[in-house]
C-alpha cells in the first residue's frame, strides 16, 4: 500500500529557533498533501492544503508566516516552524493524496517540543 | 459548520466482546464519512468509508452505517481482540474532491486478553 514518512518523529528545539519537517510519499506521487495539528487528546486539526509546484492553501486561524510550507517535489512536501515558542509544541501530521483517487495516506506524526 | 463528535474514551474491553463506538455528525450538504484506525508508532489508516446515505462501510470485521436521519456513522464489530486495541477517528469529508477532513477527537480502545 501507500506509505508516507515524516522526518524527524520527534524534535526538542529551543525558543526562537526554526525547525523543519519533511513529509515524503514513498512509493507514489502525491499532487497534494496535507498538515494537520493535534493537540492531546484532542482530534486532529487541518492546518493548510499544499499543492505541488503552488502556494499552500491556509485554514482559517493558522498563520501563513509561522508555518511555511513547501511543496517543491511529487513525494516532498515540508513544514517549517519559524521562531517556535513553546505554544508550538503539538504533534504534526501529514497525509498525501494519490491521485486520481481521494483517499489520504497518513504519515506517522512528529513530535515537536519547544523549550 | 461541519464537526464531528465521537464517544469519549478510553474504551476498555475483553477479547470477544461486542464493540460500539459512538459517532455523529453536523454536515452541510452530503458528506462522505469514514473511520480512521492508529495503531502505536503508527501513522492513521483508512479503516472503512460510507459515501452515501444508508451505505455501509466494512473491514476487518468492522462495520458502520451511514445514517442520515440520526447524523450518525456508530462503529461496531461484534468480537474484539487484542491486536484491535488503537485509538479510532471519525471523519468526515468537508469538501468533496478536495477531500478535506473533519476528525473528530478519537476513542482510545483498549483490548484485555
Amino acid at each position: 500500500g501507500a506509505v508516507v514518512s515524516q522526518h524527524p518523529s520527534w524534535v526538542i528545539c529551543k525558543s526562537g529557533t526554526s525547525v523543519k519537517i519533511e513529509c515524503r510519499s514513498l512509493d507514489f506521487q502525491a499532487t497534494t498533501m496535507f498538515w494537520y495539528r493535534q493537540f492531546p487528546k484532542q482530534s486532529l486539526m487541518l492546518m493548510a492544503t499544499s499543492n505541488e509546484g503552488s502556494k499552500a492553501t491556509y485554514e482559517q486561524g493558522v498563520e501563513k508566516d509561522k508555518f511555511l510550507i513547501n511543496h517543491a517535489s511529487l513525494t516532498l512536501s515540508t513544514l517549517t516552524v519559524t521562531s517556535a515558542h513553546p505554544e508550538d509544541s503539538s504533534f504534526y501530521i501529514c497525509s498525501a493524496r494519490e491521485p486520481p483517487g481521494n483517499e489520504q495516506y497518513f504519515g506517522p506524526g512528529t513530535r515537536l517540543t519547544v523549550t | 459548520g461541519n464537526s464531528v463528535t465521537q464517544m469519549e474514551g478510553p474504551v476498555t474491553l475483553s477479547e470477544e466482546a461486542f464493540l460500539t463506538i459512538n459517532c455523529t455528525y453536523t454536515a452541510t450538504g452530503y458528506p462522505s464519512l469514514f473511520w480512521y484506525v492508529q495503531y502505536p508508532g503508527e501513522g492513521l489508516q483508512l479503516l472503512l468509508k460510507a459515501t452515501k446515505a444508508d451505505d455501509k462501510g466494512s473491514n476487518k470485521g468492522f462495520e458502520a452505517t451511514y445514517r442520515k436521519e440520526t447524523t450518525s456513522f456508530h462503529l461496531e464489530k461484534g468480537s474484539v481482540q487484542v491486536s484491535d486495541s488503537a485509538v479510532y477517528f471519525c471523519a468526515l469529508a468537508r469538501i468533496q474532491g478536495a477531500q478535506k477532513l473533519v476528525f473528530g477527537q478519537g476513542t482510545r480502545l483498549t483490548i484485555n486478553p
